[in-house]
């Protein structure tokens, strides 16, 4: 298996410009997460999903975040408009199962930097 | 929110020796934690995990031991390598949510 994978890997933008950040999980995990990590918050769960269904999104920041999961095969992550303070590393996750335990695969991340 | 900190953000030990990481978590309702590894450049990394009816959990060259009496969990790495310097993360699941903790970052001297 590949695990997870997610694209682009680097992202640079402009401050305003909409941003799409791309994740296909491990094929037969029920769950999705989505992450962003920064050296002053360490890792922080956006939003979770279990069976393509939208769980639980407090910890999206604002409305200009949002996140979609058509099939079990593929989930986007969107900014619209971006801003600086954006820039993090984002990190898709997927697991088996959808209880709370067990290993979540994490994939490599899309570093993002808004200007 | 919940909170996972942990008490030294950087540590350095020589290769061979044993490895000592700390954290200390507030929600005693949590009922799994995980330790992470992750590598510069690189996602986090399943190391180890534990359920809280469980103290004591080993697997290759690490340990997790859990105590609930003080909410605190520690990561133990035994005959430290070189490829082992990375940070890591314990992580605590309250629900169907896992909250992580800042990071330790552990450097092996040669």
């Amino acid at each position: 298996d590949a695990g997870v994978i997610q694209s682009p890997r680097h992202e640079v933008t402009e401050m305003g410009q909409e941003v799409t950040l791309r994740c296909k999980p491990i094929s037969g995990h029920n769950s999705l997460f989505w992450y962003r990590q920064t050296m002053m918050r360490g890792l922080e769960l956006l939003i979770y999903f279990n069976n393509n269904v939208p769980i639980d999104d407090s910890g999206m920041p604002e409305d200009r975040f949002s996140a979609k999961m058509p099939n079990a095969s593929f989930s986007t992550l969107k900014i619209q408009p971006s801003e600086p303070r954006d820039s993090a590393v984002y990190f898709c996750a997927s697991r088996r199962g959808l209880a709370g335990t067990g290993e979540q695969f994490f994939g490599p991340g899309t570093r993002l930097t808004v200007l | 929110g919940e909170s996972v900190g942990l008490h030294l953000p950087t540590l350095s030990v020589q290769e061979g020796d044993n490895s000592i990481i700390n954290c200390a978590y507030s929600n005693s309702a949590s009922d799994y934690f995980i330790w992470y590894k992750q590598e510069s450049g690189k996602g986090p990394q399943f190391i180890i995990d534990i359920r809280s009816n469980m103290d004591k959990r080993q697997g290759q060259r690490v340990t997790v031991l859990l105590n609930k009496t003080v909410k605190h969990l520690s990561l133990q790495i035994a005959a430290t390598q070189p490829g082992d310097s990375a940070v890591y993360f314990c992580a605590e699941n309250t629900g169907n949510q896992f909250y992580f903790g800042t990071g330790t970052s552990l450097t092996v001297i040669p």
